[in-house]
């Protein structure tokens, strides 16, 4: 089973660009996997942002859709997101996962000038 | 697909048998998982196809159902187990419930 762990700047401006790393360990991320992104704003429930096949097809929460790009470095071992125009709506702990068994521990993004 | 996870806010004491439903807006014959989350923390993996007891979870953690309404139950409630409980389809891309919180009675 792999290891997931999130990357990337804790605090974005408001209509910049929020960027994460997933690394992925203790296994490979080519092959008939899915990696996903999901969020959860303080104190509210989970949302799921969206997902990468190895091969490079993907899909995205609708509500997103228009902002939100996932694509995968197989040659690095991960898989990034990227959410553009955010505003303090978005600022939530992002996980990265592959199925419903392997999760990565989070990373809070904040949303603010 | 929506799920409907009901109730919002559960208060029992240990020892009570409790139990946690999701519906489904269509069918997601057994792609099912229940999760649960203390403060802080990722979501914890309990159940996976709607009845499968994850590696190293205890089994008074029990899940059933398929289609549209599914069942997760806790069978004695434990000083360890208050906290949120989350279903998640992933039958087509995914979609969580809105949660339930276990509160001490």
């Amino acid at each position: 089973q792999e290891q997931l762990q999130e990357s990337g700047p804790g605090l974005v401006k408001p209509s910049g660009t929020l960027s994460l790393t997933c690394a992925v360990s203790g296994g490979s991320i080519s092959g008939d996997k899915w990696w996903s992104w999901v969020r959860q704003p303080p104190g509210k429930g989970l949302e799921w942002v969206g997902e990468i096949h190895s091969s490079g097809d993907t899909n995205y929460n609708p509500s997103l859709q228009s902002r939100v790009t996932v694509s995968v470095d197989q040659s690095k071992t991960q898989f990034s997101l990227q959410l553009t125009s955010v505003t303090a709506a978005d600022t939530a702990v992002y996980y990265c996962a592959r199925g419903p068994h392997s999760w990565g521990p989070g990373t809070l993004v904040t949303v603010s000038s | 697909i929506q799920m409907t996870q009901s109730p919002s806010t559960l208060s029992a004491s240990v020892g009570d048998r409790v139990t946690i439903t999701c519906r489904a807006s269509q069918s997601i014959n057994t792609w099912l998982a229940w999760y649960q989350q203390k403060p802080g923390k990722a979501p914890k993996l309990l159940i996976y196809k709607a009845s499968s007891l994850e590696s190293g979870v205890p089994s008074r953690f029990s899940g059933s159902g398929s289609g549209t309404e599914f069942t997760l139950t806790i069978s004695s409630l434990q000083p360890d187990d208050f906290a949120f409980y989350y279903c998640q389809q992933y039958n087509y891309l995914w979609t969580f419930g809105q949660g339930t919180k276990v509160e001490i009675k």
